[in-house]
């Protein structure tokens, strides 16, 4: 079975950094994800793809503080100069052939 | 730029089904994939199926298999999926997706989702 592990939270002060962690189950360490932001009340907004290489690509019009890299199984989300409109739940998702689409969980980013 | 309006909110009753539409804009692509999502209440996104729309094929998750049925009208660009036998436990945002990736024939590369609609409520209560 295909699981993308999230923490269920995570916080950081206004103007710092955090960085969000997305773990791919045993084996699938070569997969890429997506990141997805959701705001409150807000539908899902593609974020960026981050590759197995720790490279990636940010949908249109998102700000460069925020930036994609991995390490072995982890994909990570990295927000820098944390604003108020930061605060929301951020998605990991992957795709493949015979899994076809798995979220995870989501992690609950809270601006303090 | 790539937009997905969906259907207005519905309320059903259990049993009853509910048909969602997402209109395409923007984007003159024939050979891509269109995925249906859904998050119930306080809980996070789960994925129900996709269908090809330049070659009609679908492929629905298995929790979803015998109730999702997908279709994708070419002359509206439009998707539709229609939920059957409906609980209370189907109340949900209802949000259609397409991703980076592209189909040929009826074999699709899947990929990152990167444009959302803005969700359907669907409500289901006697």
């Amino acid at each position: 079975q295909f699981v993308l592990t999230q923490s269920p939270s995570a916080s950081a002060s206004l103007g710092a950094s955090v960085r969000l962690t997305c773990t791919l189950n045993s084996g699938h360490s070569s997969y890429a994800i997506a990141w997805h932001q959701q705001q409150p009340e807000k539908g899902p907004r593609f974020l960026m793809k981050v590759n197995s290489d720790g490279s990636h690509n940010k949908g249109d019009g998102i700000p460069d503080r925020f930036s994609g890299s991995s390490s072995g199984a982890e994909r990570y989300l990295t927000i820098s100069s944390l604003q108020s409109e930061d605060e929301a739940e951020y998605y990991c998702q992957t795709w493949g052939t015979g899994i076809n689409v798995v979220f995870g969980e989501g992690t609950k980013l809270t601006v303090l | 730029q790539v937009q997905h309006v969906q259907s207005g909110a519905e309320v059903k009753k259990p049993g009853a089904s509910v048909r969602i539409s997402c209109k395409a804009s923007g984007n003159t692509l024939t050979n891509y994939a269109v995925h249906w999502v859904r998050q119930a209440p306080g809980q996070g996104l789960e994925w129900m199926g996709w269908i090809n729309v330049g070659y009609g094929n679908t492929k629905n998750s298995q929790k979803f298999q015998d109730r999702v049925f997908i279709t994708w009208d070419r002359s509206a660009r439009t998707s539709y999926m229609e939920l059957s036998s409906l609980r209370s436990e189907d109340t949900a945002l209802y949000y259609c997706a397409t991703d980076i990736g592209y189909c040929s024939g009826a074999t699709c590369w899947l990929e990152a989702f990167d444009v959302w609609g803005q969700g359907t409520k669907v409500t289901v209560s006697s």
